[in-house]
């Protein structure tokens, strides 16, 4: 069975550039969370989806950040305009039951620059 | 608000020796996990813990929770080096889902 898939593994991008990461969660797996470990800080919660709604984003850090999961399956994380402190990397996890224990992605490493 | 302190940042020992990661929460939870991450590779879970006192092993290493004093341990035995990994703890909030983590400790175990 696959894991959480996450895409692009690495990326490197400009201070005003937009960047979409991608996460693919375990099939069946209706709920979908984001984290983000920022400068080799704690790993932070950003937001969770119930299949496509949106349960909490209050870990989102701003207006520049937009989530989305269509059809409930795959979501997106799209950052515009990037800065230099989005740089990090980007974790998703998901999980069947909200109270089950959630399998993480291997992450994201964002790069502005 | 929850808060977890995990120390040390960064721990570098030798193969054979024996240490310990210690992870305090500022409030009351339902579950603590410990997590392995190697370097671009997903966190994987190590342990569950839910209910204090409660203690697991696998192979080399063994956690424990105490609830009371809001603190767990990961200890690590005869370390080798493919216990090289980065390793954190994350707290669940009672009736909650959201995961909070401490800053993670990077362990390198020299030859």
């Amino acid at each position: 069975e696959a894991g959480v898939t996450q895409f692009p593994s690495h990326s490197v991008i400009e201070k005003g550039q937009t960047v979409t990461l991608r996460c693919d969660p375990i099939s069946g797996h209706d709920n979908l969370y984001w984290y983000r470990r920022v400068m080799g800080k704690e790993i932070k919660f950003l937001l969770h989806f119930v299949k496509e709604s949106k349960q909490d984003e209050s870990g989102m850090p701003n207006n520049r950040f937009l989530a989305e999961r269509t059809g409930g399956t795959y979501s997106t994380l799209k950052v515009q305009p990037a800065e230099l402190e989005d740089s990090g990397v980007y974790f998703c996890a998901s999980s069947q039951i909200r109270n089950t224990e959630a399998f993480f992605g291997q992450g994201t490493r964002l790069t502005v620059v | 608000e929850l808060k977890v302190e995990q120390n040390p940042l960064f721990l570098s020992m030798q193969e054979g020796k024996n240490y310990t990661i210690y992870c305090n929460y500022s409030t009351t939870s339902d579950r603590l996990y410990w997590y392995r991450q190697d370097p671009g590779k997903s966190l994987e879970s190590l342990f569950v813990l839910l209910s204090n006192g409660a203690v697991k092993q696998e192979g080399r290493l063994m956690a424990s929770l105490d609830t009371k004093a809001r603190l767990s341990t990961l200890h690590i035995t005869a370390a080798v080096h493919d216990l090289s990994a980065t390793y954190f703890c994350a707290v669940r909030m009672d009736s909650s889902y959201k995961l909070i983590f401490g800053s993670g400790t990077r362990l390198l175990v020299r030859p």
